[in-house]
């Protein structure tokens, strides 16, 4: 069974830094895409960048580009999203995806249960 | 980047009812269009995938269709569980960006 498991709910004040993590199961890690999508309160998703763990290999959202670093350990089948230094505006609920395919088309179809970062003084 | 509308951004309807949303896109995506159920505290569910496939698991009573940049989910004879929030995303080109949801309650 696919599942992808993230990290809990993390605290933080403004200007720490912040790294969760993103465990992948029931599948070969190192060859498919994980992706990162935003929710922030009250708000839809936003797609932020994703990642192919084989050989790290990143694109991101010019939104999210210098604001967060996407990365991959394929040896212990996990992703990860980090900021160095965190602002109240990046409170809000992370969701990792696997990217599925089928032929030409691509889809997030295995879905993390999200990680909730709440920053405040 | 391409941007997504949907609408309505929100939906009353009752069980046994039959919905229809609609998802455009700010240029011809093919029919490179996902869409998504989000329900509050559970992860996000892929419900169609090339604007018209049904995921594996998804009760047929889901339907998509469109191409270019007019798309639409159906979902016939709604159920309890079926209230919950819909997105749209394009996976044409990067950013692949997502629609701004359609809330679906009763």
């Amino acid at each position: 069974e696919v599942q992808l498991v993230q990290s809990g709910a993390e605290v933080k004040k403004p200007g720490e830094s912040l790294k969760i993590s993103c465990k992948g199961s029931g599948y070969r890690f190192a060859t498919y895409w994980i992706g990162w999508v935003r929710q922030m309160p009250g708000k839809g998703l936003e797609w932020m960048g994703i990642i192919y763990p084989g050989d790290s290999d990143t694109r991101y959202s010019p939104s999210f580009q210098g604001q967060v670093t996407i990365s991959a350990d394929k040896s212990i089948s996990t992703a990860f999203l980090q900021w160095s230094s965190l602002k109240a505006s990046d409170t809000a609920m992370y969701y990792c995806a696997r990217r599925g395919f089928d032929s030409k088309w691509y889809y997030f179809d295995y879905w993390g249960q999200g990680s909730l970062v709440t920053v405040s003084s | 980047d391409i941007q997504m509308t949907q609408s309505p951004s929100s939906l009353s309807a009752s069980v046994g009812d039959r919905v229809t949303i609609t998802c455009r896109a700010s240029q011809s995506i093919s029919t490179f269009l996902n869409w998504y159920q989000l329900k509050a505290g559970k992860a996000p569910k892929l419900l169609i995938y090339a604007a018209s496939s049904l995921q594996s698991g998804v009760p047929s009573r889901f339907s998509g269709s469109g191409s270019g940049t007019d798309f639409t989910l159906t979902i016939r004879s709604l159920q309890p569980e079926d209230f919950a929030t819909y997105y749209c995303q394009q996976s044409y080109s990067t950013p692949r960006t997502f629609g701004p949801g359609t809330k679906l309650d009763i």
